[in-house]
C-alpha cells in the first residue's frame, strides 16, 4: 500500500521533444510528491515537488501534473535537452506515517537524443 | 545555506572486513537524517533514518548499522561486509517538523570485493 509505480523504466526522446514519466500509487494519505534527477554517480537532487491540492505545478521546462482521483501523477518535461539525460525517481510521503519519510518509484532513465 | 558531506567518496573493501561511512551536516540544526542504498542500475532503498541523537530507526533487517554521536552526523557501519553489501549509499537529510523536502549527499560508491 505503501508502493508508487512508475513508468516507463527507461525512455528516449529527441531533442526538443516532450518526455512524459508517469507513476501512481495506492495510500490516499499521500500528500506530497516530489520528482528526484539524479546523473550516474551523484546523490538525486530535488527538482520539483507538487501537494495535491493543486493539479499542476510548472517550474520552466519541468511540470508535474496530478490527478487525485486516479491516484497519478506524472512529469513532463518540455523541450527536451540531451543535458536532461539523466534518471528521474517520483516519491510519495505523508505525515502519517511519521518523520517524513519517502516512498520512491523504481526510477527512469531518459535519454535525450540529439 | 546548507550542506551535505559524505566519505569516502569511493571505497572497495575486502568481504568480511568492517566498514564506517560517515555523513555530515552543515548550515542546519537537528535534521533528520538518512541512509539509503542504490544498487546498480536500480531505486532508492531507505536503510536506516534518524530524528535526533542516538535515536535510530531500521527499515531493512541487513548486516549494517547506524548511528548518530552528534546532532549533524550520521554514520552506517558494518563488522563484517558482504559481496551484497556493495552499492551506492546515500545520505540524505530533511528539517524536523519540515516540509518533507530531503536533501541528498553526493553518496558512496562501496565495491565488496
Amino acid at each position: 500500500q505503501q508502493q508508487v509505480k512508475q513508468s516507463p523504466q527507461s525512455l528516449i526522446v529527441q531533442k526538443g521533444g516532450i518526455s512524459i514519466i508517469n507513476c501512481a500509487y495506492e495510500n490516499t494519505a499521500f500528500d506530497y510528491f516530489p520528482w528526484y534527477q539524479q546523473f550516474p554517480g551523484k546523490g538525486p537532487a530535488l527538482l520539483i515537488a507538487i501537494r495535491p491540492d493543486v493539479s499542476e505545478k510548472k517550474e520552466g521546462r519541468f511540470t508535474i501534473s496530478f490527478n487525485k482521483s486516479a491516484k497519478q501523477f506524472s512529469l513532463h518535461i518540455m523541450d527536451s535537452q540531451p543535458g536532461d539525460s539523466a534518471t528521474y525517481f517520483c516519491a510519495a510521503s505523508s505525515r502519517d506515517f511519521g518523520n517524513e519519510k519517502l516512498t520512491f518509484g523504481t526510477g527512469t532513465r531518459l535519454t535525450i537524443i540529439p | 545555506s546548507q550542506t551535505i558531506h559524505q566519505w569516502p567518496a569511493t571505497l572497495v573493501q575486502p568481504v568480511g572486513s568492517p566498514l564506517s561511512l560517515e555523513c555530515t551536516v552543515e548550515g542546519t540544526s537537528n535534521p533528520n537524517l538518512y541512509w539509503y542504498r542504490q544498487a546498480a542500475g536500480r531505486g532508492l532503498q531507505l536503510l536506516f533514518y534518524s530524528v535526533g541523537i542516538g535515536q535510530i530507526s531500521s527499515e531493512v533487517p541487513q548486516n549494517l548499522s547506524a548511528s548518530r554521536p552528534q546532532d549533524r552526523q550520521f554514520i552506517l557501519s558494518s563488522k563484517k561486509l558482504l559481496l551484497s553489501d556493495s552499492g551506492f549509499y546515500l545520505c540524505a537529510w530533511s528539517k524536523l517538523g519540515g516540509t518533507y523536502e530531503q536533501y541528498f549527499g553526493p553518496g558512496t560508491r562501496l565495491t565488496v570485493t
